[in-house]
């Protein structure tokens, strides 16, 4: 399957703790997405990368939270001193570059649930 | 500020009978495109179908229609012959203009198909 991959699928930690989450993305795809989705509710965005540069990034984005996409492959997300409020899933996306017939749509994988207790 | 609103939190509907899906969004954007994704529980976001502000058309995809009516802002997902594998969260969601990556989604709706 190359489709974009995610790990760890689940992660249960205590607050307090670090946790990171690691996302590869399609090989040709040269951006890529960061989503949180808590409950009920739908992706909210967290950060974006074009190749190795981070270009955006949210306010949802706390100091606790760090993204990296070191040489423009996969990308890691990281969550120092976790909180209860952090629990949700975190969905990483990627898409290609624009041009032809693409249309804009992300590539998702199936994402990390974080479950902080 | 670009939003986009779906007033169904859940909708029923009887196998092999068509449901329509409401979304209406909100940009001052001239150019943006709309996208349908589908959640089933395994967490994968799916993509199903898109439509650009400009175009004339309405998207078809399959069993997958988007009736756009863009003085009413609203972009509502019709899905026809509906199949038990079609239960899931339905999200609409909404690029900006082109240079801005930053995709809003909608609150979704479940769907649940009866047999």
């Amino acid at each position: 399957d190359t489709g974009v991959s995610q790990d760890p699928r689940h992660k249960i930690t205590k607050r307090g703790q670090n946790v990171t989450f690691r996302c590869d993305p399609i090989s040709e795809h040269n951006r890529l997405y960061w989503y949180r989705q808590t409950l009920g509710q739908g992706p909210e965005f967290l950060t974006y990368f074009q190749n190795e540069a981070q270009l955006e990034k949210s306010r949802l984005l706390s100091d606790r939270f760090s993204a990296e996409r070191p040489k423009g492959s996969f990308s890691t997300l990281e969550i120092q001193r976790t909180e209860q409020g952090d629990s949700a899933m975190y969905l990483c996306a990627s898409s290609p570059p624009t041009g032809g017939t693409y249309t804009g749509e992300l590539f998702f994988g199936e994402g990390s649930r974080l479950t902080v207790l | 500020a670009q939003k986009i609103t779906q007033t169904q939190p859940g909708m029923f509907v009887q196998e092999k009978e068509a449901v329509t899906l409401d979304c209406t969004y909100d940009t001052s954007d001239p150019s943006y495109g709309l996208f349908w994704y589908k959640q089933p529980s395994s967490g994968e976001m799916i993509f199903l179908i898109y439509q650009g502000s400009y175009d004339q058309q309405n998207a078809t995809e399959g069993r997958y229609s988007l009736n756009f009516q863009k003085a009413r802002k609203s972009a509502n997902l019709v899905i026809s012959a509906s199949q038990l594998g079609d239960s899931a969260m339905y999200f609409c969601a909404m690029r900006g203009r082109p240079g801005t990556y930053k995709y809003i989604f909608g609150t979704g709706t479940r769907l649940k198909v009866l047999a």
